[in-house]
């Protein structure tokens, strides 16, 4: 079974502090995909990351794929209160469309 | 482009009974997965559906079934409910196709189910 750690499971911070997330697993993934969740819907997708060792910038949202594609970090730099919610990772290999997703970060930034 | 509509998005039914949640695309995605989310267990794959096929399945029992018409919109039925089943139910499209990349996946808001 494919299993994905992430850490913290919890994180409450100030707004304008930094901030990192983690998903570890032990299998290797041909692509990961990071969601943001808000209570009564759906998670959305924020980024894909396929290459090992890839960095994506997305505003103030770095995410990286790790070099034997195992694990991904998510680092988010002067928080905002727009930026709590659940952050999932999820793992996915090509022709599958299945996903594994990681156990979740729940982020709450305090104004 | 519309995204990806579930209905209804609330529901309570009481155990025993048989439930049929609905799921339309994002217009061209021909790839649709459905997958439960619950605080103990997170967010866990039932099935996915192509081209009215089901192409892969998780680890769910039999009472868990699902079916997609000709034109990509998919229901999941399940029956026999168990108090267990409360959970939020979560549709996703994606493009599919490719053995060579792994194409985005799109959710839905999702189907709260409430078992009594």
């Amino acid at each position: 079974t494919q299993l994905l750690e992430q850490s913290p499971q919890f994180l409450s911070i100030q707004e304008g502090e930094n901030l990192t997330v983690y998903c570890n697993s032990s299998s290797v993934f041909s692509s990961l995909q990071w969601y943001r969740q808000e209570p009564g819907e759906g998670p959305v997708l924020l980024v894909t990351v396929v290459t090992g060792g890839e960095v994506k910038k997305l505003k103030r949202l770095t995410f990286q794929f790790g070099d034997a594609r195992k694990d991904s970090s998510l680092h988010i730099t002067a928080a905002q209160p727009g930026d709590t919610g659940l952050y999932l990772c999820a793992g996915g290999h090509f022709g599958n469309e299945k996903l594994t997703f990681g156990t979740g970060t729940r982020l709450t930034i305090i104004p | 482009k519309a995204g990806v509509t579930q209905t209804p998005r609330y529901l309570i039914k009481t155990r025993g009974q048989q439930v049929t949640l609905s799921c339309s695309p994002i217009s061209g995605h021909r790839s649709v997965s459905w997958y439960q989310q619950t605080p103990g267990q997170g967010l866990q794959f039932l099935f996915e559906y192509f081209s009215e096929t089901q192409r892969n399945k998780g680890n769910f029992p039999g009472r868990f079934s699902g079916r997609q018409f000709s034109n990509s919109r998919s229901e999941m039925n399940v029956s026999t409910l168990e108090l267990g089943d409360s959970a939020l139910y979560l549709c996703a499209s994606s493009l599919a196709g490719g053995v060579l990349r792994s194409y985005e996946q799109y959710f839905g808001p999702g189907t709260r189910l409430t078992v009594t």
